[in-house]
């Protein structure tokens, strides 16, 4: 049964920094990898999608990789900002098509 | 730019009461999904529509839930007798097709509360 980690639970930083969300999968055979964020109260938000032939995703300051042999993917996020704060989480998709999720990790950007 | 809509948005209801909740995905989305996420944990799938057939409905509690879409578009996930654990956000997402390595969309949810 696939199983999905993020790690850190909680991070909070000063703004500016750089700064790395790690997800984990244990099974490799993913069809693709998926970041959203997600606002208190709200929905989720696609960030970038990571096919599994892939090996990393560009969207403005955020970078995602993805190692699927070893079942670990990174979400960068450059020159974070306030707005940046929220929780972010990473989701795979295997050969049933549905998502499977991790905890996600709550993000604070302090001014 | 095409959303996937959820009403209502807000829903509070007491034990033992029946609840429903709707959901119209993107426009020729063939792949729709409900899921429930608790407070602090990441969403779970409870069910999984390709068209109007039901793929995947092995983590819905079936004595309780129930889930349709009669015709492939807008779909409708009903709950019934309610009970305090229900309390959580239902998500609705969609996909323009199973098997194909494609993007899914998720709605704003809706935040159900029993008391």
């Amino acid at each position: 049964k696939q199983e999905v980690t993020q790690i850190p639970a909680a991070l909070s930083v000063p703004e500016g920094e750089n700064l790395v969300l790690n997800c984990s999968f244990t099974d490799s055979a993913i069809y693709n990898l998926q970041w959203f964020r997600q606002d208190p109260g709200k929905g989720l938000t696609s960030l970038l999608l990571i096919q599994s032939s892939q090996r990393e995703q560009t969207s403005g300051r955020l970078n995602a990789s993805l190692d699927k042999s070893s079942g670990r993917s990174t979400l960068y996020i450059a020159a974070s900002q306030p707005g940046d704060s929220a929780t972010y989480l990473c989701a795979v998709r295997g050969s049933q098509g549905n998502l499977i999720f991790g905890k996600g990790t709550k993000l604070s950007v302090k001014p | 730019e095409a959303e996937v809509a959820q009403s209502p948005r807000y829903k509070i209801t007491e034990k033992s009461q029946a609840v429903a909740f709707w959901c119209d995905p993107i426009s020729g989305h063939a792949t729709l999904y409900w899921y429930r996420q608790i407070l602090g944990q990441g969403p779970e799938l409870l069910v999984q529509f390709q068209d109007e057939s039901v793929v995947d409905d092995s983590q819905l509690p079936k004595d309780r839930f129930s889930a349709e879409r009669l015709k492939g578009v807008d779909s409708t996930l009903k709950i019934q007798p309610a009970e305090l654990g229900d309390s959580a956000m239902y998500l609705c997402a969609s996909r323009p097709r199973q098997g194909a390595r494609t993007e899914a969309f998720f709605g704003q949810g809706t935040r159900l509360t029993v008391v």
